[in-house]
């Protein structure tokens, strides 16, 4: 079945500092939907990516979709502790009947030290 | 507008018995998902639901049996419990007819298997 790896689990950073994270599909993707999930909390969506090589921002969040659709990255410039929690990325398979389904990834539990 | 709920909130049960966990929302969207997660797993869907009274199974159903007679509700029950079962479980649900199949989730059940 498809299968969506993220990776790193987890991610350390100094307040200040960047922070990757990187998600690769088995399969071509339709889209690609990114959620941040705070300590304790839900996950809530942040953004969806649609078109081959796509880039969107979000204030000092990046995300891109890979020329082939079958990878994507969240980027996140300078990072505060408002940023702390795990980010997960979410495809929904290319083609076929997938009502809606999405395939989540690991996601990247992101800690920033003051 | 109360979007989308779940109960309970936190439930520990003892192994064998069974326990549902009830999902309600309030924006009558078509498509409702069950997940759980676990860490190092991520979100792992359990069941969909596209609309009342269709459901299928998802990557990890075993164990678990899902009802949807009324839009709105999408309840999941573990028939007899086990202690792989200690999980957080979230409901989800998302629009049909739209492109952006963007998923809303409830605030979560923990649950404890004994």
């Amino acid at each position: 079945g498809q299968q969506v790896m993220q990776i790193p689990q987890y991610q350390h950073v100094q307040e200040g500092e960047d922070f990757t994270t990187y998600c690769n599909s088995s399969t071509t993707l339709s889209n690609i939907q990114w959620y941040k999930q705070r300590p304790g909390g839900h996950p809530v969506f942040l953004i969806q990516l649609v078109k081959s090589g796509e880039v969107k921002k979000q204030k000092r969040l990046t995300f891109q979709f890979g020329e082939a659709k079958k990878n994507s990255s969240l980027h996140i410039t300078a990072t505060q502790t408002t940023d702390v929690g795990t980010y997960f990325c979410a495809g929904q398979l290319a083609g076929g009947t997938s009502y809606g389904k999405l395939t989540f990834g690991q996601g990247t539990i992101l800690t920033v030290h003051p | 507008d109360a979007g989308i709920t779940q109960s309970p909130r936190y439930k520990i049960t003892e192994t064998g018995r069974q326990v549902t966990l009830m999902c309600h929302q309030t924006w009558s969207h078509s498509y409702m998902f069950w997940y759980r997660q676990d860490l190092g797993h991520g979100l792992r869907l359990i069941y969909y639901s596209a609309a009342a009274d269709i459901t299928d199974k998802g990557e990890v159903p075993d164990g678990y049996v899902v009802s949807r007679s009324k839009t709105e509700n999408f309840p999941l029950t573990l028939e007899s419990a086990t202690r792989s079962q200690t999980s957080v479980y979230f409901c989800a649900s998302s629009e049909s007819g739209t492109s952006n199949y963007e998923q809303y989730f409830g605030p979560g059940t923990r649950l404890t298997v004994t």
